[in-house]
């Protein structure tokens, strides 16, 4: 069964800590993608990678890191650094082949929340 | 900054009716566009992709684009309360990598 899976569901996370998000995908796609979305607000852009070993920072990168070790997963890290981290987190992943025609897939997503 | 607009509604139609959804965006040089369907709480499926100037249907949606107008719009017909959703407008930007830009999204509220 293809997909894209993430873990925890819901995570809740004290003032200075860091958590780790998990993003795990068996579709052999080249490319995977981390999101943030907020109440009201589109999904925006904090880091891509489209080859192992190799990651970009995307357009709220700031406060987060991620690293890409294996092909099928691409672990998100959310610093203390992070301000403002309560957010609906997504992954997803894409082939990797077809340029800017690239199909991106979404995980079911990770709630969380700081107390 | 790229941009991709949305009415963010709610747009209410009444059962079986036709459902529009429309979406500018800013980047002349975007050449494929994606319709994503979100319900809430859930993360955001793919409802249709389209690459080319025109029409493309499948099933009850149909999305249309006029890229000359930087225009892309999706057609629900014969609506349906499951249709209940908020729809998410992606724009890929030009520049060689596969990189969204997403709308905020419109809601739409099918009712019977």
């Amino acid at each position: 069964d293809g997909g894209i899976t993430q873990s925890p569901k819901y995570l809740f996370r004290k003032e200075g800590q860091n958590v780790t998000l998990s993003c795990e995908q068996n579709l052999n796609h080249d490319a995977m993608y981390w999101y943030r979305q907020d109440p009201g607000q589109g999904l925006r852009l904090i880091y891509y990678s489209q080859i192992v070993n190799d990651f970009q920072k995307g357009d709220i990168a700031e406060g987060y890191s991620v690293s890409r070790e294996k092909k099928e997963s691409f672990p998100l890290t959310v610093t203390s650094a992070q301000k403002n981290p309560t957010a609906f987190y997504l992954c997803a992943s894409s082939s990797g082949t077809g340029g800017g025609g690239d199909t991106q897939y979404f995980g079911p997503g990770t709630r969380l929340t700081v107390l | 900054q790229k941009e991709v607009e949305q009415n963010s509604g709610p747009l209410s139609v009444p059962e079986g009716a036709i459902a529009s959804l429309n979406c500018t965006y800013s980047d002349r040089g975007s050449q494929s566009f994606f319709w994503y369907r979100q319900y809430s709480g859930k993360s955001p499926e793919l409802i249709m992709s389209i690459y080319s100037n025109g029409d493309k249907e499948d099933g009850r949606f149909t999305a249309q684009l006029n890229k000359a107008s930087q225009y892309v719009s999706l057609l629900i017909r014969d609506s349906q309360p499951s249709d209940s959703a908020t729809y998410l407008c992606a724009v890929n930007l030009s520049g060689g990598y596969n990189k969204l830009i997403f709308g905020a999204g419109t809601r739409l509220a099918v009712h019977p």
